[in-house]
């Protein structure tokens, strides 16, 4: 697996954009890039996953560098709801397993 | 709501007890996935089921056993624990096993082994 490094924790002021950053500079060309969220005590919750383009959901934005050594997940408008541990992960190639690193917890402050 | 739901949600037992976790998924998938998160950790994959069948078994321990009678049902049997196999124990489901499928979690089980 592509291992990923990830900030251990980030803050973020209620309303403004939050930008969590993840690098995988070992990543092969045909792993996609997962993000997970873990709210408090809860399983985790795919947000958004991308292979080479930028992705744009409902709930945030991917923006996968050119070279796909680095990605980016913005919430736009981040709430005290969107606390919680962030999780960047390449796919195995192998089946469809998931490695969970540390994440980053982002704590989001009115 | 995920379509994955987990009973029970909280569950102490003592080291000699038998206990059983569920996991149920209602989305109609076939791959399911057990995975354990002790406090501080990451979460680890234990095991996973493609179409009933056994396809990863992470070097757990034999006091955990595995079954999945069905797609939409997966057990985890518990005999025998230690105190440090305290952890939240989650389930998790993806349409199969073909590389980038999403994969949904349930809220987990909760275990605290005494």
């Amino acid at each position: 697996d592509a291992k990923t490094t990830q900030p251990p924790s980030m803050d973020c002021a209620e309303g403004r954009a939050a930008n969590l950053p993840c690098n995988h500079s070992t990543i092969s060309g045909n792993e996609y890039v997962y993000w997970y969220r873990q709210i408090h005590s809860q399983g985790p919750q795919y947000i958004i996953h991308g292979l080479k383009n930028n992705e744009t959901n409902e709930m945030a934005s991917l923006i996968i560098t050119e070279d796909r050594k680095s990605s980016t997940l913005i919430l736009p408008h981040a709430t005290l709801r969107d606390t919680a541990v962030y999780y960047c992960i390449v796919r195995r190639n192998a089946g469809n397993m998931l490695t969970f690193g540390g994440g980053t917890r982002l704590m989001v402050k009115p | 709501e995920t379509g994955v739901t987990q009973t029970p949600r909280h569950l102490v037992m003592g080291m000699t007890n038998k206990k059983s976790l569920k996991c149920e998924q209602h989305l109609g998938h076939n791959a399911m996935y057990w995975y354990k998160q002790s406090a501080k950790k990451p979460l680890e994959l234990m095991f996973v089921y493609n179409f009933k069948e056994q396809t990863e078994n992470n070097s757990v321990p034999s006091r955990f056993s595995p079954e999945c009678p069905n797609s939409s049902h997966l057990f985890l049997h518990l005999h025998t624990l230690q105190p440090e196999d305290s952890a939240l124990y989650l389930c998790a489901s993806s349409q199969d096993l073909v590389g980038g499928e999403t994969q949904y979690f349930g809220p987990g089980t909760r275990l605290l082994v005494l």
